[in-house]
C-alpha cells in the first residue's frame, strides 16, 4: 500500500532557528514529490522534486530528494513567525494520484 | 484568472441528505481532483479526473460520485450524507504533464453532517 510519512508531527521553535522537516515514502510508481505550505486555508505549492540529489531553493527554504533511501527533507533557515504553518509532503504515486502525509505543524515563536 | 473556485464555503447537512459541492477552474487544466482533510490525517484523495468524460477513484471514494462533462467543472456529489463525511473538502487542478503537476487548490468547503 502506498504511504507517505512525515516527521515530526509538530515542532515549536524560536525565530532565527533552522528547522528540518522529513518525509519518507513507499509508493509503487514514483513520479514526483511535492511540498506544500498550509496556513489557514488551502495548501500552496512550494517545491516539486523528481531527481535525487538536486536541491531546490526559494529564499530561506530548500528541499532535496533521495530516491534511493526514499525520503525528502525541507529546510527552513532563519525562521520567522510567518513560517508558522502545516507543511505537507505529497507523492505523485501514479497518474497524478497524489498521496499526502499527515503534515508537520510548525510553530515559530517570536 | 479566478484560479480554482469552490462553493459553498460552509454547509450543514442532516444524515441521509444529498448535496453537490461545486468546483471550477479557469486555467485549462486537464487534471482535477477532490480531497478531504481530517484532523491529523493530511489530505486524502477521493476522486480524480484526467480530462472531460474521464474519472477514476482515489483512496477514499465510497459515498461520493463525480462527473466531468467539461474541462472547467468537476462537481462532487454526496449521495446520502453520513456523520463520517464531516470534513473539509478541497478541489484541486493541475496540468496532466508530470513535469508541471503542481496542484492549485480551491479555498475549501467545510461540511458538517449531523
Amino acid at each position: 500500500e502506498d504511504k507517505v510519512v512525515q516527521s515530526p508531527l509538530s515542532l515549536v521553535v524560536h525565530e532565527g532557528d533552522t528547522v528540518t522537516l522529513n518525509c519518507s515514502y513507499e509508493v509503487t510508481n514514483f513520479r514526483s514529490l511535492l511540498w506544500y505550505k498550509q496556513e489557514k486555508k488551502a495548501p500552496t505549492f512550494l517545491f516539486m522534486l523528481t531527481s535525487s540529489g538536486i536541491e531546490k531553493k526559494s529564499g530561506r527554504l530548500s528541499s532535496i530528494l533521495d530516491k534511493k533511501e526514499l525520503f525528502s527533507i525541507l529546510n527552513i533557515t532563519a525562521t520567522q513567525t510567518g513560517d508558522s504553518a502545516v507543511y505537507l509532503c505529497a507523492v505523485d504515486a501514479h497518474n497524478n494520484d497524489m498521496r499526502f502525509g499527515a503534515g508537520t505543524r510548525l510553530t515559530v515563536k517570536p | 484568472n479566478a484560479g480554482v473556485t469552490q462553493t459553498p464555503k460552509f454547509q450543514v447537512l442532516k444524515t441521509g441528505q444529498s448535496m453537490t459541492l461545486q468546483c471550477a477552474q479557469d486555467m485549462n487544466h486537464e487534471y482535477m481532483s477532490w480531497y478531504r482533510q481530517d484532523p491529523g490525517m493530511g489530505l486524502r484523495l477521493i476522486h480524480y479526473s484526467v480530462g472531460a468524460g474521464i474519472t477514476d477513484q482515489g483512496e477514499v471514494p465510497n459515498g461520493y460520485n463525480v462527473s466531468r462533462s467539461t474541462t472547467e467543472d468537476f462537481p462532487l456529489r454526496l449521495l446520502s450524507a453520513a456523520p463520517s463525511q464531516t470534513s473539509v473538502y478541497f478541489c484541486a487542478s493541475s496540468y496532466w504533464d508530470p513535469a508541471y503537476n503542481e496542484q492549485f487548490f480551491g479555498p475549501g468547503t467545510r461540511l458538517t453532517v449531523l
